[in-house]
């Protein structure tokens, strides 16, 4: 069975200051790899996710993904209070049937 | 943007009692998964559904059943409902083809 594991558990960050999360996985077949916000109270939404080795950015926010060592990094330049949340790591393996989370990243962005 | 609606929000159960959980999605999506959420535990997949009369087990399907009579409805059922099924309980759908999740806004329990 898929192991998902995010660290640190939770992280506290001044405004404007660049966030690192980080996830690692133990199927190396595994195929989708993604980071879902959840705000307290709400569902968990989809943040972004990559398939293949390298980076993806979109905004302030940036995924990065190695296969070979069974990890993925989301990073948030500029971090603001309204990124304040819960941050989970999912990943899935082939045909995107089952997916897996992390237990999350606490994140606190002090203005 | 997708739209996955549960139903009730917020229920209070007996133990021992029988409890359903409703799920809507309007996006005809086939995969659709049942989840609950416990403070350090993160997310734990309790059934999912690959379509209309499909229910598969997920990681922690002891106490649970699961119902999917349509494509739009997917039901989550405790039978005899514990006081360690109090928990958050979300829908999700999506996967398969459509390889990112859409989750419904949650439903909580508790079972006293």
């Amino acid at each position: 069975q898929q192991k998902v594991q995010q660290s640190p558990e939770s992280l506290i960050v001044p405004e404007g200051a660049m966030t690192s999360l980080n996830c690692t996985f133990s199927d190396s077949a595994s195929q989708y790899f993604a980071w879902y916000r959840q705000h307290s109270g709400k569902a968990p939404k989809a943040l972004m996710s990559i398939f293949s080795n390298g980076e993806k950015e979109e905004g302030r926010f940036t995924i990065h993904l190695n296969k070979a060592s069974l990890h993925f990094s989301l990073h948030i330049r500029d971090s603001q209070p309204s990124d304040s949340a819960l941050y989970l790591c999912a990943v899935s393996g082939t045909g995107y049937q089952n997916f897996y989370f992390g237990k999350g990243t606490s994140l606190t962005v002090i203005p | 943007e997708a739209a996955v609606t549960q139903s009730p929000r917020n229920k209070v159960a007996v133990t021992g009692g029988k409890v359903t959980l409703s799920c809507n999605q309007t996006n005809n999506h086939n995969n659709m998964y049942w989840y609950r959420q416990d403070t350090g535990h993160g997310l734990r997949l309790i059934h999912y559904s690959y379509g209309a009369g499909s229910t598969e087990k997920g990681d922690i399907p002891d106490g649970y059943k699961a119902s999917r009579p349509s494509q739009e409805n997917f039901s989550l059922i405790l039978e005899l409902a514990t006081p360690s099924q109090t928990s958050v309980y979300f829908c999700a759908s999506g996967g398969g083809g459509q390889n990112t999740l859409y989750f419904g806004a949650g439903t909580r329990l508790s079972v006293l």
